[in-house]
């Protein structure tokens, strides 16, 4: 596709339960980043790939949270034991990254997650 | 510490009326500035960038960005606001050269009436 495609595009889930929201960023770009974004507030940074490894893990809220990437392509967030404070967007962006120059990020639709 | 200020939270124009939304960064390498407008329910959309060169930045739909570096701003300005342009505004500032962490503002809220 063209852009930065994220699913699903809503989650509702229940307290305790775990969740994984997947990004497929713009075939080419080598880094992906994760955010997230809770109602009316700014983005706040959550993890970094460079290729498929994570110079940067700083953002993620607890140990609960985990993401992974394979190769240059696909990356999951993945949640455990979801709370109601994990409520929020999920956004993706994608670069085409450090080495060609360009960091200029393009986002995602975002994935609504919603626990209840 | 790097971070990115925006100090007004919520803005009201008319339309027609001229508009500046205000950006300050505090980054200890030389800056990349972004300015993203994202519409209710919508994701963020990259409106212009600063790299390098020209510090008069032309983005899309009409606005412009000035990079001041004696004042580390990067404010945004159109000359004449549409309905259209109600949405919030996010600056963000990151850097080739000391990782890739991006720091966003916390936005500015635009409201446009009529």
């Amino acid at each position: 596709g063209a852009g930065v495609s994220q699913s699903p595009s809503n989650k509702v889930t229940e307290k305790g339960k775990d969740v994984e929201l997947r990004c497929d960023p713009i075939s080419g770009h080598t880094a992906l980043y994760w955010y997230r974004q809770r109602l009316g507030q700014g983005l706040e940074f959550l993890i970094y790939f460079q290729g498929n490894s994570a110079p940067d893990k700083s953002g993620l809220p607890s140990d609960r949270f985990s993401a992974e990437r394979t190769g240059e392509s696909v990356s999951t967030l993945t949640i455990q034991r979801t709370q109601q404070e994990d409520s929020a967007v999920y956004l993706c962006a994608s670069s085409l990254g450090r080495l060609a120059g360009d960091e200029t990020q393009y986002f995602g639709p975002g994935t609504r997650l919603l626990v209840l | 510490a790097q971070s990115v200020t925006q100090p007004d939270i919520h803005i009201t124009v008319s339309e027609g009326a001229s508009l500046e939304l205000r950006c300050n960064y505090s980054y200890g390498a030389t800056p990349y500035l972004f300015w993203y407008v994202q519409s209710p329910g919508q994701g963020l959309q990259l409106l212009l960038k600063y790299f390098s060169g020209d510090t008069l930045v032309q983005g899309i739909k009409g606005f412009e960005a000035e990079f001041k570096r004696s004042q580390s701003s990067f404010n945004l300005r159109k000359p004449s606001v549409h309905w259209s342009d109600a949405a919030e505004y996010f600056c963000a500032v990151g850097a080739l050269n000391t990782g890739n962490q991006f720091y966003f503002g916390t936005g500015t809220s635009l409201t446009v009436i009529p």
